[in-house]
């Protein structure tokens, strides 16, 4: 199984909602990230997670709060968003953190919508 | 920190024109080299890949990519496209002993084939 899931594949929500984005992968692997991508963008890089720990936060808000239940689940909380917030937000997985020749797989992603 | 630029934001080919997209990175060291894809309302997908050895390294769907470290380039190219090659291509670049294999994109080329 060398496959990203991620669900939903759609999500639309008000401002004032919390909803969660899941992420899955059954490859053993012990990083996995989230990414977030605006339309006509390559991605951006929001989180890391090593070993079910956050390793790397890149200044991201905290209406998003990343969650590591276990290796093989990342979920990503969201509450109070924006409108600007609306994009697609992809999760990806590595074998390890750090390593070298090591490449990212990534899921289908979530396409969110703020309202 | 690094950089990747991907110098031809639009491309327009007919069908069976030659493809080379471009892809440069600033990093002075060792690299991990990506080229993804996104067709329309699709997810990434990884077309090829170099870590190290062969400096020309093929990949999925007819595609080829050549390393040249000296320019450090790491060109895209396809002999012959066809109408669904039409899609956005990331070039991606990981810096040999980046902790969390932190990817760094190039801004993409969309690449429209008309039939």
């Amino acid at each position: 199984d060398t496959e990203v899931t991620q669900t939903p594949k759609h999500l639309v929500m008000g401002m004032t909602n919390k909803k969660s984005l899941k992420c899955e992968q059954h490859m053993g692997h012990r990083a996995m990230y989230w990414y977030k991508q605006k339309a006509k963008k390559p991605p951006e890089l929001m989180f890391v997670y090593s070993y079910e720990k956050l390793s790397i936060n890149e200044s991201v808000p905290s209406r998003f709060s990343p969650e590591c239940p276990n290796s093989s689940l990342l979920n990503l909380h969201l509450h109070a968003l924006q409108p600007e917030d609306s994009a697609l937000y992809l999760c990806a997985s590595s074998q390890r953190w750090g390593k070298d020749n090591n490449e990212q797989f990534f899921g289908p992603g979530t396409r969110l919508t703020v309202l | 920190a690094q950089s990747v630029s991907q110098h031809n934001h639009h491309v327009i080919l007919s069908e069976a024109a030659s493809l080379e997209l471009g892809c440069n990175y600033s990093y002075g060291g060792t690299v991990n080299l990506f080229w993804y894809v996104q067709y329309p309302g699709q997810h990434l997908q990884l077309l090829l890949k170099y870590f190290s050895g062969d400096p020309l390294v093929k990949g999925i769907k007819g595609f080829e990519a050549e390393f040249i470290k000296s320019k450090f380039s790491f060109n895209l190219r396809k002999p012959s496209v066809q109408w669904s090659d039409t899609a956005e291509y990331f070039c991606a670049v990981i810096p040999y002993g980046n902790a969390g294999n932190m990817l760094t994109f190039g801004g993409g080329t969309r690449l429209m084939v008309k039939p």
